[in-house]
C-alpha cells in the first residue's frame, strides 16, 4: 500500500509568483487536508477536501486555494507569494472526515 | 481563544529512562486528541490517540493520559530509545471537519 506522497520535495519561488503543490492520497482515502508548518512551529490547518468539495478552511487568505480530483489526489495553489509563505506544506489523507490523518513528507517552499 | 500548547519546548533524557511530554488545551468541547512524532525532514507520524470519554490509553511503549478537569494531556514513553529523538506534537481534532489544531511541539533528545 502506497502512503501519502507529495511533489515537489523542494521549491524556490520569487515573491509575487504563483505555485502549485501536489498530493496523492493513500489508497482508499477520500479526504485530504493541507497544513502549513513554519520553521519551529506546529502545522497550521489551511483547508480540507472531502469527495472533491471543500470541507472546512482555516485562517488563510483567499490566495490559498485548492482542488481535489476524482481520484482524491489534491492540489494546493498559492497566488501572489509573500516571503512569509516560506514553510513546509504538509498534506494528510484520511479514510473519511474526522478519521486518523496520515501525513506525507511535505513540500519545502522558499520564497525569496 | 482555542489553542493547544506544550509546557516544555525541549526535553533531554537518558537512554532507557521514561519520558513525559505534556500538553495543555483550552477548548473544553474538544473530544479527540492525537500525539504525533515528527523527525527531521519528515511529516508528522501518528503515535497514539485518545477520545474524551477515556482518561488513559496504552500503546506499545507509549501511554497517553487525559485530564479533562484541568484540560491537560500527556504522553509517556517507556524505556526511551535514541530512535525516539524527534519533535512531539499534541493535536486536537475538531470533529467532523477534521482539521487538527497543533501545539508548538516539544523536542525530545535522547542521550546514549
Amino acid at each position: 500500500e502506497t502512503g501519502v506522497t507529495q511533489s515537489p520535495t523542494h521549491l524556490i519561488k520569487t515573491r509575487g509568483q504563483q505555485v502549485t503543490l501536489r498530493c496523492s492520497s493513500q489508497s482508499g482515502h477520500n479526504t485530504v487536508s493541507w497544513y502549513q508548518q513554519a520553521l519551529g512551529q506546529g502545522p497550521q490547518f489551511i483547508f480540507q477536501y472531502y469527495r472533491e468539495e471543500e470541507n472546512g478552511r482555516g485562517n488563510f487568505p483567499p490566495r490559498f486555494s485548492g482542488l481535489q480530483f476524482p481520484n482524491y489526489s489534491s492540489e494546493l495553489n498559492v497566488n501572489a507569494l509573500e516571503l512569509d509563505d516560506s514553510a513546509l506544506y504538509l498534506c494528510a489523507s484520511s479514510l473519511d472526515r474526522g478519521s486518523e490523518q496520515y501525513f506525507g513528507p511535505g513540500t519545502r517552499l522558499t520564497v525569496t | 481563544g482555542e489553542s493547544v500548547g506544550l509546557h516544555l519546548p525541549t526535553l533531554s533524557v537518558q537512554e532507557g529512562d521514561n519520558s513525559i511530554i505534556n500538553c495543555a488545551y483550552s477548548n473544553s468541547a474538544s473530544d479527540y486528541f492525537i500525539w504525533y512524532k515528527q523527525e527531521s525532514g519528515k511529516g508528522p507520524q501518528f503515535i497514539i490517540d485518545i477520545r474524551s470519554n477515556m482518561d488513559k490509553r496504552q500503546g506499545q511503549r507509549v501511554t497517553v493520559l487525559l485530564n479533562k478537569t484541568v484540560k491537560h494531556l500527556s504522553l509517556q514513553i517507556a524505556a526511551t530509545q535514541p530512535g525516539d529523538s524527534a519533535v512531539y506534537f499534541c493535536a486536537e481534532n475538531m470533529g467532523s471537519q477534521g482539521n487538527l489544531i497543533f501545539g508548538k511541539g516539544t523536542k525530545l533528545s535522547v542521550k546514549p
